[in-house]
């Protein structure tokens, strides 16, 4: 049982390179989310997708675009990547109501020099 | 704007010793309450859930936590810590009504286990 799959587990990117991170679950949800952990600072939203076809924005989507190409996937792009954009980056998903916990990776950690 | 604080940035306990990590909460009404666990290296695993009902609730590994509506706190206990729960926990709230499951997270508390 697989859960949420995470690619790369690892990532090093020099400024300006542009890089999509990807996400898939197999626990049939309708919405799914990307995080960004940084020290200090828990856990921030990015974009979550409330079900297939449908984006919002979080409390950082700047510098960050996102595809829900299907139920199971939900990719991150970075178009040109900051230094400020260091960060562990986490896909979860979860049913669609407040009552339902979420499901996590196990995370990209990505530097940008 | 709901939020999440948890006060103690890092917290050293003695193995076999009691343990209790704070989270309060700002929200116009009572949210749903999560508690979750990442160990080193690893994503975020559910430790317990509030949703209604009885204030004390059971989660998995021991764990259990006391919904206080009149302190807008829930904080985390577990009567006797074992070194393998040397970890980072989160509090997080996701909104009763509206918002669907977003959730809103406290910066979490280093917990370091001492033997």
């Amino acid at each position: 049982n697989a859960g949420v799959t995470q690619t790369p587990k690892f990532q090093v990117l020099k400024t300006g390179q542009s890089m999509t991170l990807q996400c898939a679950q197999d626990m049939n949800h309708n919405s799914m989310y990307w995080y960004r952990q940084d020290p200090g600072m828990g856990l921030r939203l990015i974009y979550y997708s409330a079900s297939e076809g449908t984006t919002d924005k979080g409390e950082v989507p700047n510098g960050y675009n996102v595809s829900r190409l299907n139920k199971r996937e939900f990719s991150l792009r970075l178009e040109s990547a900051a230094p400020s954009q260091t960060s562990v980056y986490f896909c979860a998903s979860s049913y669609d109501r407040g009552n339902q916990p979420q499901h996590f990776g196990d995370g990209t950690r990505l530097s940008i020099l | 704007a709901q939020s999440v604080t948890q006060p103690d940035i890092h917290i050293t306990v003695s193995e076999g010793a009691s343990l209790e990590l704070r989270c309060n909460y700002s929200y116009g009404a009572t949210p749903y309450l999560f508690w979750y666990v990442q160990s080193p290296g690893q994503g975020l695993q559910l430790l317990l859930k509030y949703f209604s009902g009885d204030t004390l609730v059971q989660g998995i590994k021991g764990f259990e936590a006391e919904f206080k509506r009149s302190q807008s706190s829930f904080n985390l206990r577990k009567p006797s810590v074992h070194w393998s729960d040397a970890a980072e926990y989160f509090c997080a709230v996701a909104p009763f009504t509206g918002g669907g499951n977003k959730l809103t997270f406290g910066t979490g508390t280093q917990l370091k286990v001492e033997l």
